[in-house]
């Protein structure tokens, strides 16, 4: 049974870096195939997709977002953590982590997700 | 990037009727040499994450009832719902994973009527 869930702070301040936890379940991260994304929706919009991280550590950003954003994984931990930058309101939006396979992006498990406000 | 454009923004269907939602990427999302369409669906009801129905276009999710079929080629795509039942009531959306980003569309809310 594969479980993801996301942890870390519900508010930052503007400027501030946020850090987000995955911790997942079920699943090993150095499986060849698998891989671990983020994906984030503001309230009541659309899905965003943010990063993604393979087994093998290759790993894929958002182009409009890449500079701010980081992803890393442990897999002794299985954990995948996303670090964004420089963060403004318009940020607000909850974060999704979830579990893709085959080696392509598509997301068949998700977390239920984190909602951060971004707000001074 | 792709753009991915959903048709109609909300739509309302009778119980036990047929549900079509449609999903137009900018640019093909047809892998030519795999002949595989890089497109996928999701649902979302309130409050929960999305979960995937269906991926390459046409291929069910395990555990996804037969009622949900997809459809479609290149830069166009349809979602079809036969026999809408109250649980199907969500908004639905469309993926391309061909190119990064990996892009959404802006979604589809699907009420009974």
């Amino acid at each position: 049974q594969i479980t993801l869930k996301e942890s870390g702070p519900t508010l930052v301040k503007p400027t501030q870096t946020l850090t987000l936890t995955c911790t997942f379940s079920g699943f090993s991260l150095s499986t060849s195939g698998v891989g671990v994304g983020w994906i984030r929706q503001p309230p009541g919009k659309a899905l965003e997709w943010l990063t993604l991280i393979y087994w093998d550590d290759d790993k894929r950003y958002s182009p409009s977002l890449k500079s701010r954003l980081t992803i890393i994984k442990d897999t002794s931990k299985n954990q995948v953590v996303l670090t964004m930058t420089n963060m403004d309101p318009v940020d607000t939006a909850t974060y999704y982590c979830a579990h893709s396979n085959g080696g392509n992006p598509v997301f068949d498990y998700w977390g239920q997700g984190t909602l951060v406000t971004v707000s001074s | 990037d792709i753009v991915m454009t959903q048709s109609p923004d909300s739509l309302a269907v009778s119980l036990g009727e047929r549900a079509t939602i449609n999903c137009k990427s900018s640019q093909s999302v047809l892998y030519t040499s795999n002949n595989r369409n890089y497109l996928a669906w999701y649902q979302q009801k309130p409050g929960q994450p999305p979960k995937l129905l269906i991926y390459w276009a046409s291929t069910r999710e395990s555990g996804v009832p037969d009622r949900f079929s997809g459809s479609g080629s290149g830069t166009d795509f349809t979602l079809a719902i036969s026999g809408l039942q109250a649980a199907d009531v969500a908004v639905y959306y469309c993926q391309q994973y061909l190119s990064t980003p990996y892009t959404f569309g802006q979604g589809t809310k699907l009420d009974i009527k």
